[in-house]
């Protein structure tokens, strides 16, 4: 089957650096999508990775292996607008989205 | 209209009833898709369309059921709603079908009883 994993929950403090990991199964492989998620809200894009290796994009960068199944979101300087929810998805070889149950990031002052 | 829009925001609707959740974006994206967000797993995808007049099957169909009569308006429909389906409600856009991206619509929170 395909599976999407990453961590329930995370805390971290406010202006700290955090990885937020994401490991994957999947029929095939068209990229890797991070999305954001604040509460009571939809899913807003992050980054895509479909190359092995880093993608930086300001506070956040997004890191792939293809060959461990393997992502991580890097968030720097965090800032309490950063709370939110973290979305993991894979495209598979149907194009279609797989994603993860999401990683609850809490920041504390 | 800037983006997609959703209607109604949230609904609580009686086990049997039909109910039809709305879905129109404006920036002329092909693809376009319902999932639906329940606590503790991923985004599900219920139906997807890669162009107008066309629809497939996601992951969870069962009781639900879509038509893309035109570029800019995906429905979905309930044909007789169960408490199972209590859940929030997301339809998605993308340029093409294939790796563009997916924007979100604000979602619709349906509580059925």
């Amino acid at each position: 089957g395909q599976n999407i994993d990453q961590p329930t929950e995370m805390t971290a403090t406010e202006g700290a650096i955090v990885q937020i990991n994401c490991t994957y199964q999947t029929s095939g492989f068209n990229g890797l999508f991070w999305y954001q998620q604040h509460a009571g809200e939809a899913p807003t894009f992050l980054s895509y990775n479909v190359l092995d290796g880093l993608e930086e994009k300001g506070r956040f960068s997004s890191f792939l292996s293809r060959s461990k199944g393997y992502s991580y979101l890097l968030l720097k300087e965090l800032q309490m607008k950063d709370s939110a929810s973290y979305l993991c998805a894979v495209m598979d070889s149907n194009y279609q989205l797989i994603w993860g149950a999401g990683t609850k990031l809490i920041i504390k002052p | 209209i800037a983006g997609i829009t959703q209607a109604p925001t949230s609904q609580i609707l009686a086990a049997g009833r039909r109910m039809t959740l709305r879905c129109t974006q404006d920036m002329r994206h092909n693809a376009m898709y319902w999932y639906r967000q329940d606590l503790g797993l991923g985004l599900r995808l219920i139906h997807y369309s890669n162009t107008a007049g066309t629809t497939g099957k996601g992951e969870v169909p069962d009781g639900y059921s879509v038509s893309r009569a035109n570029t800019d308006d995906f429905p979905l429909t309930l044909a007789s709603a169960v408490p199972s389906q209590t859940s929030v409600y997301f339809c998605a856009s993308s340029g093409a079908p294939s790796t563009d991206t997916q924007y979100f619509g604000p979602g619709t929170r349906l509580t059925v009883l």
